[in-house]
């Protein structure tokens, strides 16, 4: 069975502190995308990975960072939390062919106090 | 700007009520559309893949048709186990990333 899988579930930080958001998938994907869901605001794209260490910018970048070191391993990275980064971050990877459908993690809720 | 509507933002039916959710778009040129199932506290899972005006899938209870403009989820009978969150997306030719509505709350009564 294919799986995308993030590290925590629930995840409670306070302003200011350094956050990672792990995921990992096991289908040899080249692309891998970050997104984050509020409510009334659907699925908004934050940063998308095609390839080991190549990144870009989605719709919602400022605040973020991403690292992709190795092909099954994205990281999303909360350089200073803020009150305002409180929502649920999906990961999600797909293949190369012809829209290749997402695969979506299980979803990290953090709440930033 | 791709931009993806769906309508309405919740729905509430009796058990074995039909009906239909809808999505409307705006792309340049579809290289998908993509309408995914959401259950509470969970990531979405993938139901169908459409790529041209006039085609159709389904699957169980459920139906999706699409138009150059628009998307239709068609629901027949539904049970209380389809009550979930709907989403759709698209894909704009030559990029990677989709592009998701605000999803549709579907709630199916006993």
């Amino acid at each position: 069975d294919v799986k995308v899988t993030q590290s925590s579930r629930y995840l409670v930080k306070r302003t200011g502190e350094k956050v990672f958001l792990e995921c990992v998938q096991d289908m040899d994907h080249e692309n891998m995308f970050w997104y984050r869901q509020d409510p009334g605001l659907g699925l908004r794209l934050i940063y998308f990975s095609y390839d080991v260490k190549m990144k870009e910018k989605g719709d919602i970048p400022e605040g973020y960072s991403v690292s992709r070191e190795k092909k099954e391993r994205f990281s999303l990275i909360l350089e200073s939390a803020s009150t305002n980064q409180t929502s649920m971050y999906l990961c999600a990877s797909r293949g190369t062919g012809r829209s290749e459908k997402l695969f979506f993690g299980s979803g990290t809720q953090l709440s930033v106090l | 700007e791709d931009q993806v509507t769906q309508s309405p933002e919740a729905l509430r039916l009796q058990e074995g009520e039909s009906s239909s959710l809808n999505c409307s778009y705006t792309v340049s040129g579809l290289r998908g559309l993509f309408w995914y199932r959401q259950d509470p506290g969970k990531g979405p899972e993938f139901l169908f893949t459409l790529y041209s005006a006039g085609e159709e899938k389904e699957k169980e209870r459920l139906k999706a048709t699409l138009t150059k403009k628009e998307s239709f989820l068609h629901i027949t009978a539904p049970k209380p186990e389809d009550s979930a969150t709907y989403l759709c997306a698209v894909q704009e030719r030559g990029a990677q990333k989709l592009v998701f509505g605000q999803g549709t709350r579907l709630t199916i009564n006993p």
